[in-house]
């Protein structure tokens, strides 16, 4: 089945600095790329996603970046502020059996410090 | 439209009860998957119902079973349950479970099993 690497586990940034989280995969056939961000108590939130026949997404400032033929995907986000302070996860899937099954990385906790 | 939702949010049971957990996804979603979170293996896949059928199921024992309703509503439970079963027990909702389409996830019941 589907694995997904994902690293940092924790990353502490200043303030205005830029933040970047990688994510690897395994199955050549996951096409969805989803990022979820999870502040404490609170539920996973989507803040973007990408899919297989897309490069590059950016809303704001925050970006995706995937390279298929290294199957890796990354998350960057720009100006860093600390209501950006979470624990982020990166998911892929490959859609099989026609439905939805994520398999999620192991989490980035993201810490912007003033 | 209203969010996804679970109940209850909280629970606590002792080794070898069972438990049903209930969500309700977002208004005209038909998929419903279910998700297992812990510290330790952070997030896991447990199923996906669509059309009150289940399409995907991930590696856990036959003691997690789920269902899902006419209108959608999904119910998983536990039987027999284990202190490893203490966890956040998340549903996420989507449109119509392409494995490309987005999910939304409810805010989670924590089962706490002594």
């Amino acid at each position: 089945g589907e694995n997904v690497e994902q690293h940092p586990s924790t990353l502490s940034v200043q303030e205005g600095d830029s933040a970047v989280i990688k994510c690897t995969y395994s199955d050549s056939a996951s096409n969805y790329f989803p990022w979820y961000k999870q502040e404490l108590g609170k539920r996973p939130q989507l803040i973007i996603d990408i899919r297989s026949n897309v490069g590059e997404k950016k809303d704001q400032r925050i970006a995706v970046t995937l390279n298929k033929t290294a199957k890796h995907f990354s998350l960057h986000i720009t100006e860093t502020q600390p209501e950006d302070s979470a624990v982020y996860f990166c998911a892929a899937t490959t859609g099989t059996g026609g439905g939805n099954k994520l398999t999620f990385g192991t989490g980035t906790q993201l810490k912007v410090e003033l | 439209k209203a969010g996804v939702t679970q109940t209850p949010r909280y629970l606590i049971k002792t080794r070898g009860q069972q438990v049903t957990l209930s969500c309700s996804p977002i208004s005209g979603h038909r998929s419903v998957s279910w998700y297992q979170q812990t510290p330790g293996q952070g997030l896991q896949f447990l199923f996906e119902y669509f059309s009150e059928t289940q399409r995907n199921k991930g590696n856990f024992p036959g003691r997690f079973s789920g269902r899902q309703f006419s209108n959608s509503r999904s119910e998983m439970n536990v039987s027999t349950l284990e202190l490893g079963d203490s966890a956040l027990y998340l549903c996420a909702s989507s449109l119509d479970g392409t494995g490309t389409d987005t999910q939304y996830f409810g805010p989670g019941t924590r089962l706490t099993v002594l």
